[in-house]
């Protein structure tokens, strides 16, 4: 099984700063199949971005995903208030099972 | 609009059953795979189940294996998880979520209900 950690575990900046997430594979993912997602308090997670780096349908450009192999980054290029949430990323290149990294926390400083 | 509404979670002691329900709308169910996964509070999110859209393949993690079965009704546009042999480590929110792939798994998901609450706890 691929063990996803993200990196930081909680990342604090403001409002128009640029952040940047990191998930590392235990294990090369194949083809790029590794997924984005956010969660708010309360919600159900959000698909942001497949195949690493194509976004979803509705997603706003100032989020980008890039990477292959074993190190992924999900950049927000300038930050939005409602951005502020958890994001989790996920493997599905040798599915099943999916396998979830343990989520960064992006808080407002 | 895509919906799918969780529903079925209780409080529950160790032990027990559970079926849990989603009741899917908004796009063509049976041309979809759909998953269960779920998350313990204040903690990650896990992949607990899958089924393929006739209902042919399923799948399970390691730690539901045995004790969980997923099923889907394409007439009622409705998915289920029966869980047996509840263990407190099951307490979770239990989302059904469908897969982005149409007629094939692409095993991520697109769309997710908003949960429901299975508490083990004697």
């Amino acid at each position: 099984e691929i063990v996803l950690t993200q990196s930081p575990g909680t990342l604090s900046l403001s409002p128009g700063e640029r952040a940047t997430l990191s998930c590392r594979a235990s294990q090369s993912v194949s083809s790029s199949y590794l997924a984005w997602y956010q969660q708010k308090p309360g919600q159900a997670p959000r698909l942001l971005i497949y195949g690493a780096s194509s976004r979803a349908t509705g997603i706003p450009d100032r989020f980008s995903g890039s990477g292959s192999g074993t190190d992924f980054t999900l950049t927000i290029s300038r930050l939005e208030p409602e951005d502020f949430a958890v994001y989790y990323c996920q493997q599905y290149g040798s599915s099943p099972p999916n396998t979830f990294g343990q989520g960064t926390k992006l808080e407002i400083k | 609009e895509v919906q799918l509404v969780e529903s079925g979670g209780v409080v529950v002691q160790p032990g027990g059953s559970l079926r849990l329900s989603c009741a899917a709308s908004g796009f063509t169910f049976d041309d979809y795979t759909m998953h269960w996964v779920r998350q313990a509070p204040g903690k990650g999110l896990e992949w607990v189940s899958l089924i393929s859209w006739d209902g042919g393949s399923t799948y399970y993690a390691d730690s539901v294996k045995g004790r969980f079965t997923i099923s889907r009704d394409n007439s009622k546009n409705s998915l289920y998880l029966q869980m047996n042999s509840l263990r407190t480590e099951d307490t979770a929110l239990y989302y059904c979520a469908k897969d982005y792939g149409v007629l094939t798994s692409e095993y991520y998901f697109d769309y997710w209900g908003q949960g429901t609450l299975v508490t083990v706890s004697s």
